[in-house]
């Protein structure tokens, strides 16, 4: 199994229309990440959780929100989906300090239409 | 307004020969530095990373140089191998902060 693992990977939703993404993680760490990635502009932080009581807003919060339900898992929600939220999101943890880097998991393409 | 800059798109090299990644970054504050790998349908990839308390970290066919006075560094593959063609994303942090922001990425190509 994976180490991060995300659903689903791929979803088409229409605007308006509410959506969860799950992240889950063995590896035991307490930071989770979510980003998305568009084309030019690599990947930005949406939020971030350094642990399960701990929830911070990154550089695109607007229009999401997340749910830290335990160390292992990490929820992104689209409250009400919008056309230019369709983009590649990757879930990611690390340890405590910078070393090894973030694990990332596969990632979920989601388009709205 | 992006803290890290990758201004090369894309960068085709012939295998054998090395391939040059470069990263601009304009945030004095970051201290730590990464570079990841991405295959398509797959998350990055930790490949390397370097501290600000050195200019150079090697590891096997891949080197990152880091020049801290012009906030400026690269990713040296040598040699590059068919298998390296991904897209390559350099990143930056404070160390104790550890929120990585990461630069547009580049894709590298190697041809046969």
């Amino acid at each position: 199994d994976a180490d991060v693992t995300q659903t689903p990977r791929n979803r088409i939703t229409k605007t308006g229309k509410r959506i969860m993404l799950e992240c889950s993680q063995t590896k035991g760490h307490d930071r989770m990440y979510w980003y998305r990635q568009d084309p030019g502009l690599g990947l930005r932080l949406i939020y971030y959780s350094f642990d399960v009581k701990d929830i911070n807003k990154g550089e695109i919060s607007d229009g999401y929100s997340v749910s830290r339900q335990a160390q292992a898992k990490f929820s992104l929600s689209l409250e009400s989906a919008i056309p230019n939220q369709t983009a590649l999101y990757f879930c990611a943890t690390s340890e405590a300090r910078g070393n090894g880097g973030y694990t990332f998991g596969s990632g979920t393409r989601l388009t709205v239409v | 307004d992006q803290q890290v800059k990758q201004n090369s798109p894309s960068l085709s090299v012939q295998e054998g020969r090395i391939s040059i990644l470069n990263c601009d970054y304009t945030n004095s504050m970051f201290d730590y530095f990464l570079w990841y790998k991405k295959y398509p349908a797959e998350g990055p990839t930790f490949l390397i990373s370097i501290s600000s308390i050195k200019d150079k970290n090697e590891d096997g066919r891949f080197t990152v140089f880091l020049n801290k006075s012009a906030k400026h560094l690269s990713l040296h593959i040598v040699p590059s191998q068919p298998g390296d063609s991904a897209v390559y994303f350099c990143a930056a942090s404070d160390y104790n902060d550890y929120k990585l922001s990461f630069g547009a990425g580049t894709t590298v190509t190697v041809r046969a």
